[in-house]
């Protein structure tokens, strides 16, 4: 049971380049997030999704695009990196629940990318 | 807006000692869930323990013990005989609506940095 996935593990980019960042699950979970972790700031959210074909925009959306075309799959794009983009990235998902069963979050290892 | 505060950002202990993290929240929300997280060296996230907001009995698990005070909007975390595989991160983090009635946007504390020194 992999649980999420995150891939790669570290990344350095030039400023400019693009990529993308890997979130597989195997969960069959229907919500998907995208999470920046930077110092002193805790993790904000970037992108979320809440089932396939539906996505959303979290806290600090600038600079990145996502797209679910499948339950298991939640890429995040950055079109053009800047060093502002410096930062470790997490991935989580978690079931839907009702309002009395909010299920904790599963979070990936997260991505290390420098932008430089 | 919701807001989470951690206001320790690092505590340094010397082992067996026992130690509270303090996390303050704000929500207009009358139904919401509460966790905290743990950050260890190796990067991982691993969830220690969920809250909801209609439920105040105080939590233990072994060595973790938990304080919800909904009058306060306190969810502090008290580790009792602190040992060296307790240094990390920790966060709380406050769970809000996407959207409808569904619960799934996280918003996180600073994180406190715990050192626990042999």
């Amino acid at each position: 049971n992999a649980g999420v996935t995150q891939t790669p593990k570290f990344q350095v980019l030039k400023t400019g380049q693009s990529m993308t960042l890997q979130c597989a699950q195997d969960m069959n979970h229907e919500y998907m997030s995208w999470y920046r972790q930077d110092p002193g700031m805790g993790l904000r959210l970037i992108h979320y999704s809440v089932g396939a074909g539906i996505t959303d925009q979290g806290e600090v959306p600038n600079g990145y695009n996502v797209s679910r075309s499948t339950t298991e799959d939640f890429p995040l794009r950055l079109l053009s990196a800047a060093p502002s983009q410096t930062s470790v990235y997490f991935c989580a998902s978690r079931p839907a629940g009702t309002v009395k069963s909010n299920q904790p979050q599963h979070f990936g290892d997260g991505t290390r990318l420098s932008i430089l | 807006a919701q807001k989470v505060t951690q206001a320790q950002t690092e505590i340094s202990v010397v082992e067996k000692e026992d130690v509270t993290l303090d996390c303050v929240y704000e929500t207009r929300d009358t139904t919401y869930y509460l966790f905290w997280y743990k950050q260890p060296p190796s990067g991982e996230l691993v969830f220690l323990i969920r809250r909801n907001s209609f439920d105040e009995q105080n939590e233990i698990s072994g060595r973790y013990s938990w304080n919800f005070q909904k009058s306060t909007s306190s969810f502090n975390f008290t580790i009792t005989a602190s040992q060296v595989v307790d240094s990390a991160v920790y966060f709380c983090a406050l769970s809000g609506k996407l959207g409808g009635t569904s619960y799934g946007k996280l918003t996180f504390g600073q994180g406190t940095i715990l050192t626990v020194h042999p």
